[in-house]
């Protein structure tokens, strides 16, 4: 069984650039979440993708995008970056169907906006 | 909304003693998932155990175990038998039936020393 996977694992962009993060998920799994963490904080939701449609949203502005593909993965895409999106941005997929829908990670990918 | 606190930043506990991390939450919703969920320096969030609201019984998984006292509103976690490999940060989480969305604490920073 394939973990959820993540790339890449760090990034350096500057202000006012565009960044895509890449997630595959767990195999057996339809629905990707996504979710922020800054340094000394817990994760916070930015949105899931189920279907290929956003499936929900935490309170993150438009320029936070994403997308889902066919074959689960998905896309997380942030427009404009400021300097407070520096921060670890987590994957997480999960199988909608199943009781608890238990959501499962990725390593991460590190992003620092100078 | 949900909510989840978690009191206690750091704790430290030494090899092969127990220790026991809080959690309390809030939701309105009467259907409804926790979890805890650790964090290594490795950063990988990693799926420790998880308890269904309507279940009485408490969850176990090896040296790890809840008490869920649903009237309170808690969910506390203890690790009996500490091990090196339990250094990590620790985080609670909540989900509810109808939301997409896991919502965590701040986490709680575990040292396990010698």
């Amino acid at each position: 069984e394939t973990g959820v996977t993540q790339s890449p694992t760090h990034l350096i962009k500057t202000r006012g650039q565009q960044v895509t993060l890449r997630c595959s998920s767990q195999s057996g799994h339809n629905t990707v979440s996504w979710y922020q963490q800054a340094l000394g904080q817990g994760p916070q939701f930015i949105f899931q993708y189920y279907r290929e449609e956003e499936n929900g949203r935490g309170n993150f502005p438009p320029r936070f995008s994403g997308l889902q593909f066919p074959n689960y993965s998905s896309e997380l895409n942030v427009n404009a970056l400021e300097l407070d999106d520096s921060a670890l941005y987590l994957c997480a997929s999960s199988f909608r169907g199943s009781l608890q829908e238990t959501q499962y990670f990725g390593p991460g990918t590190r992003l620092l906006v100078l | 909304a949900q909510t989840v606190t978690q009191s206690q930043p750091e704790m430290s506990v030494q090899e092969a003693e127990t220790v026991t991390l809080s959690c309390t939450y809030d939701t309105s919703e009467n259907n409804y998932y926790l979890f805890w969920y650790k964090q290594p320096p490795s950063r990988q969030m990693i799926l420790v155990i998880r308890q269904e609201a309507y279940k009485q019984q408490n969850a176990t998984e090896n040296r790890f175990s809840v008490n869920f006292q649903k009237a309170a509103k808690s969910f506390s976690l203890k690790i009996s038998d500490s091990q090196l490999g339990d250094t990590a940060m620790y985080f609670c989480a909540l989900k509810t039936g109808t939301a997409s969305k896991l919502t965590f604490g701040t986490g709680t920073r575990l040292q396990v020393t010698l």
